[in-house]
């Protein structure tokens, strides 16, 4: 079965980081663009990052310069980096792969609160 | 790219017809795909190339369109296609989503 599993998710105060996993099955993430999309409370889909199959990245403008999407090969998984975080940035950040998403994790919530 | 779609909330009746709209600020082609998500749920794939089902969607599904105006069409209501119905252009990076219709039980 195909499938990505989001984790890393939690509560983090504003100004801090956290890192999000998305661990892949069935599908090869070096061959694959795998990007984050998230949802803030009661919103719509909000995409934020992609890794290409060419190692190259890309970014919303929202989060640029704060966000950083990585892979490792080995493990097969993808992660995201998220820096200086703010109150916006509270979400259900969820992976997917393909253009267009044709596979989605069940998501992982972060929530950024003092 | 902005996405808009409308109506945001369409009440329709179980075997009823229900009709989504998203309009493209400016051309994207055919590179316009659509997602079902129900309460609590992930995103899932319906439509992509406008009008091509996703692997195991149903036939009741249909999407049409091309340039800017789009259009998803249920041809009858069954109680597990209550959900929001988002449209998404990939012509363009970013990747841009509109805000959604929901679609609810009348």
């Amino acid at each position: 079965e195909v499938q990505v599993v989001e984790s890393g998710g939690g509560l983090v105060q504003p100004g801090g980081s956290r890192r999000l996993s998305c661990a892949a099955s069935g599908l090869t993430v070096s061959i694959n663009y795998i990007n984050w999309v998230r949802q803030a409370p009661g919103k719509g889909l909000e995409w934020v990052s992609v890794i290409y199959n060419d190692d190259t990245t890309d970014y919303a403008d929202s989060v640029k310069g704060r966000f950083t999407i990585a892979r490792d090969n080995l493990k097969n998984t993808v992660y995201l980096q998220m820096n200086r975080l703010r109150s916006d940035d509270t979400a259900v950040y969820f992976c997917a792969s393909g253009v267009p998403l044709d596979v989605w994790g069940q998501g992982t919530t972060v929530t950024v609160s003092s | 790219i902005v996405m808009t779609q409308s109506p945001a909330t369409l009440s329709v009746s179980p075997g009823e017809r229900a009709t989504l709209s998203c309009r493209a600020s400016q051309s994207i082609s055919s590179n316009l795909a659509w997602y079902q998500q129900r309460p609590g749920q992930a995103p899932r794939l319906l439509i992509y190339g406008t009008s091509t089902r996703a692997t195991g969607i149903p036939a009741r599904f249909s999407g049409s369109g091309s340039g800017t105006e789009f259009t998803l069409t249920i041809s009858s209501l069954q109680s597990e296609d209550f959900a929001v119905y988002s449209c998404q252009q990939y012509n363009y990076w970013p990747l841009t989503f509109g805000g959604g219709t929901k679609v609810e039980i009348k």
